[in-house]
């Protein structure tokens, strides 16, 4: 099946720095890329919707300049949170879905990413 | 706006059957899908229905109702490793292919 990365795992900084987390698609080309953040307990909330070599569409309420989306090729989308508060410690996951799929609106998700701002 | 209602916990005993509700209110409905999500990891497809009726697939079968906005997950043969969250999420417009999800529902099988 489909498998999507997310690297780091898990990563600590410090408040005020920025963070860059990547997702890719490893076996397929990812026309589409969404990133999501949980807080415990929580639902998956949709953070923004990019799709390869345009700008990124960010849901209500989500900052498009602290979180900055990058979908350069089809296999490969940044999220880069910037200056980091402690708000900002949660799960983010991304996801990605193909273009030519026989499940065509599956989204395949990554293992997610653990921030923790000190 | 949307809505989803699920029970919050569910409680199981192992080899028993489970059925997990969903009922939704989206503006645009495409289909809807149930993923697993173990604690600390991220969704996991189980199951996709955009026509109404049931969808098996091995233990795990899906329903759809759409003029009622209702689903269920049905769990057969429980076992321990299905302990986790159960997320019910509408597919809302198929150009931006927006997953809804609602807090989900978090089995707890026992033995």
């Amino acid at each position: 099946g489909a498998v999507v990365s997310q690297h780091p795992s898990r990563v600590i900084c410090k408040s005020g720095t920025s963070v860059k987390i990547e997702c890719r698609s490893l076996d397929f080309q990812a026309t589409t890329m969404f990133w999501y953040r949980q807080f415990p307990k929580q639902s998956l909330m949709l953070m923004a919707t990019s799709n390869e070599g345009s700008k990124a569409t960010y849901e209500q309420g989500v900052e498009k300049d602290k979180f900055l989306i990058n979908h350069a090729s089809l296999t490969l989308s940044t999220l880069t949170v910037t200056s980091a508060h402690p708000e900002d410690s949660s799960f983010y996951i991304c996801s990605a879905r193909g273009a030519a799929k026989s499940l065509s609106y599956e989204q395949y998700f990554g293992p997610g990413t653990r921030l923790t701002v000190t | 706006g949307q809505n989803i209602d699920q029970p919050t916990e569910m409680t199981a005993t192992e080899g028993a059957i489970v059925q997990i509700n969903c009922t939704y209110q989206t503006s645009g409905f495409n289909g809807l899908f149930w993923y697993q999500q173990h604690a600390g990891e991220a969704p996991t497809f189980l199951s996709y229905n955009v026509l109404d009726g049931l969808e098996e697939k091995g233990r795990f079968s899906s329903f759809l109702s759409r003029s009622k906005g209702y689903s269920y997950l049905l769990l057969k043969e429980l076992q321990m490793k299905d302990s986790a969250s159960y997320l019910c999420a509408p597919l809302l417009r198929t150009g931006a292919n927006n997953l809804f999800f609602g807090t989900g529902t978090r089995l707890t099988v026992i033995p």
